[in-house]
């Protein structure tokens, strides 16, 4: 079983869908969830960050933690065609060890916000 | 400001082959890791260095190896290359180490070995 679960999709929307994008994770030392946004042929940068439960909003960009159920969810309001692109959840454990600050990365999701 | 940069672009190889991929940071990032990405996977660890030292290691044969150099640049070599190797090899730079230093990635080295 990997440590990062994501639903590769392909995911499909109309421009100005939400669109919801989701992980579970089974290592309970992760403390630190993100989100990266990578296009085609570029590396990942990061749109979300989150330390512990709760939720975080950026712009039309929601970062939901559940640490109780191992669950992350990201969400994008009024998707656009600009959104396009293969999203990314990753986490880290909070300290120590022989892997401090590696990230542990989902498959990653492909979406196509369609006009 | 000038992002992190990797060199190569594009590389192809065969079987059996060495390979050296270059990363410099962005200007005053310490530390410099390395992840392979596979066609259609996300990015996996490779390698973490901090201050020339290596910091963490993921599940990858000793065939691959790194160092950092005093300007922070660094380098992943790759002997006896197989064709499961075949992947976008990316450099992410941070402030320092830490899970709450956020990592910047370049745009990658794809590696082709036939």
């Amino acid at each position: 079983q990997k440590e990062v679960e994501q639903d590769p999709g392909p995911l499909s929307v109309p421009e100005g869908a939400i669109v919801s994008l989701n992980c579970t994770y089974s290592n309970s030392a992760f403390q630190y969830f993100m989100w990266y946004r990578q296009y085609s042929r570029k590396g990942p940068e990061l749109l979300m960050y989150t330390y512990s439960s709760g939720n975080k909003e950026d712009g039309r960009f929601t970062a939901q933690v559940d640490k109780s159920s191992k669950y992350i969810s990201l969400f994008i309001r009024d998707s656009q065609p600009s959104d396009s692109a293969t999203y990314l959840c990753a986490m880290s454990a909070s300290a120590g060890g022989t892997s401090y600050g590696k990230l542990t990365f989902g498959q990653g999701t492909i979406l196509t916000v369609h006009p | 400001d000038a992002g992190v940069t990797q060199s190569p672009t594009h590389l192809i190889k065969t079987r059996g082959q060495h390979v050296t991929l270059r990363c410099s940071p962005i200007s005053g990032h310490k530390s410099v890791s390395w992840y392979q990405q596979v066609l259609g996977q996300g990015p996996q660890f490779i390698f973490q260095y901090y201050e020339k030292e290596e910091r963490g290691r993921g599940n990858f044969p000793d065939r691959f190896s790194a160092r950092q150099f005093p300007n922070y640049s660094s380098e992943l070599n790759v002997n006896a290359l197989l064709l499961g190797d075949s992947a976008l090899y990316l450099c992410a730079s941070s402030l320092g180490l830490g899970p709450y230093n956020e990592q910047f990635f370049g745009p990658g080295t794809r590696l082709t070995v036939l």
